[in-house]
């Protein structure tokens, strides 16, 4: 089955750096590639999601970038806010299953 | 906008008795999921369900769990003999029809178990 990989598991950044999540999944049939974060406490909730026929798609502040060849996807945060403090899970999902599987979780701290 | 709901939010039983736990998916949607997440741990996946019947389960989803769609609307988790170390937050989710797993799940607040 489907083995998602996920680091680091804390990342720390000043207010206004980049911070970036890099996950690596080991089926090469995965197609759906989605990224949740999760505020403590709360639901996970999609933030951006990419698919196995695009290489980058961004969305305002948030990017996200797959490597199909070397089975890598990437989050990308810019100018980031205090807000933006929480806990991120990349998934993936392959084409034969239901089931998507989270990698392990980042957990991103703003400070200002 | 419809969201996925659970109940109840908060439930403490002893090691051994039966648990139910219920969700309401978004009313148009066909694929449901039941996932796990242990205190400042990953989100686990459990079971996916369609067509009133299971489609995929993980290891961790042995005998002692079941899931049911009693009617048109509820979609349960039962958890028959609870063991310590079933406590943990558990999210229903559901997703778009034609979507299966393929796209945005999504979660109920969650359900948090407690077994002492």
């Amino acid at each position: 089955g489907e083995n998602v990989e996920q680091h680091p598991s804390t990342l720390s950044v000043q207010e206004g750096d980049s911070a970036v999540i890099k996950c690596t999944y080991s089926d090469s049939a995965s197609n759906y590639f989605p990224w949740y974060k999760q505020e403590l406490g709360k639901r996970p909730q999609l933030i951006i999601d990419i698919r196995s026929n695009v290489g980058e798609k961004k969305d305002q502040r948030i990017a996200v970038t797959l490597n199909k060849t070397a089975k890598h996807f990437s989050l990308h945060i810019t100018e980031t806010q205090p807000e933006d403090s929480a806990v991120y899970f990349c998934a993936a999902h392959n084409q034969a299953g239901t089931a998507l599987i989270f990698g392990k979780g980042t957990t991103l701290s703003v400070s200002s | 906008e419809p969201e996925v709901t659970q109940t109840p939010s908060h439930q403490v039983t002893q090691m051994g008795q039966e648990v139910i736990l219920r969700c309401v998916p978004i009313s148009n949607h066909l694929y449901f999921y039941w996932y796990r997440q242990i205190l400042g741990q990953k989100v686990e996946f459990l079971v996916s369900f369609y067509n009133n019947e299971i489609s995929e389960k993980s290891e961790i989803f042995d005998d002692q769990f079941s899931v049911e769609r009693p009617d048109g609307s509820n979609f349960t988790l039962k958890i028959r003999s609870t063991k310590l170390e079933d406590s943990a937050m558990y999210f229903c989710a559901s997703s778009e029809p034609g979507r299966g797993g393929n796209g945005e799940l999504f979660f109920g607040e969650g359900s948090r178990l407690t077994v002492l």
